[in-house]
């Protein structure tokens, strides 16, 4: 079993929408976790981070974590065709390092 | 404020050779990190490093090196080439290990 599960798509939806991206690690002593961009051809940006249970937005974009089913998501709202990369998530085992497993990423095409 | 460069962007080796990257972090990043990229595998984590000293290492073969200098740049070496490799190699850096990583453009090996 991989410890960082994502689909890997691709997730397709109309300009506007709200994405959903799913995440799922195995390790219940993970304590932090990260959401990723990458466009193609590029390096991942951050785009949020996550540690308490529950939704944390930013803009566009709401983390939510739930720790008891080992479960974080992305939402983007009002999605747009600028959205459209490979969204990595990743988790963090302890505090105090940039040791950060990742998933392999969904791909997510917004179309006009 | 410069971003994480890495060096050389592009190389190609043969099998056998040896290759060194170099990672220059953002200024006043003490923690820098490096991830192998490959379709495959996505994003592995090779090694961390932080104030000269490696805190971490990920699961690969000892072919697999690295050192950080007093100035925060950091170095990954990469002995006895194998075909696998072959892959998108990324240094990140952080202000101080809290996974909020900054990557770098990427070294692309390929080995032939």
């Amino acid at each position: 079993q991989k410890e960082v599960e994502q689909n890997s798509g691709p997730l397709s939806v109309p300009e506007g929408a709200i994405a959903s991206l799913n995440c799922t690690y195995s390790d219940r002593g993970s304590q932090s976790f990260f959401w990723y961009r990458q466009y193609s051809g590029k390096s991942p940006e951050l785009i949020m981070f996550i540690y308490s249970n529950g939704d944390k937005e930013d803009g566009r974009f709401t983390a939510q974590l739930n720790k008891a089913s080992q479960y974080v998501s992305l939402l983007i709202r009002d999605s747009q065709p600028s959205d459209s990369a490979t969204y990595l998530c990743a988790v963090r085992l302890g505090g105090g390092t940039d040791k950060l497993i990742f998933g392999t990423g969904t791909r997510l095409q917004v179309f006009p | 404020k410069a971003g994480v460069t890495q060096t050389p962007r592009y190389l190609i080796k043969t099998r056998g050779q040896q290759v060194t990257l170099s990672c220059s972090p953002i200024s006043g990043h003490r923690s820098v990190s490096w991830y192998q990229q490959t379709p495959g595998q996505g994003l592995q984590f090779l090694f961390e490093y932080f104030s000269e000293t490696q805190r971490n290492k990920g699961n690969f073969p000892g072919r697999f090196s690295g050192r950080q200098f007093s100035n925060s740049r950091s170095e990954m070496n990469v002995s006895t080439l194998e075909l696998g490799d072959s892959a998108l190699y990324l240094c990140a850096s952080s202000y101080r290990g809290t996974g909020e990583l900054f990557f770098g453009e990427g070294s692309r090996l390929t080995v032939l």
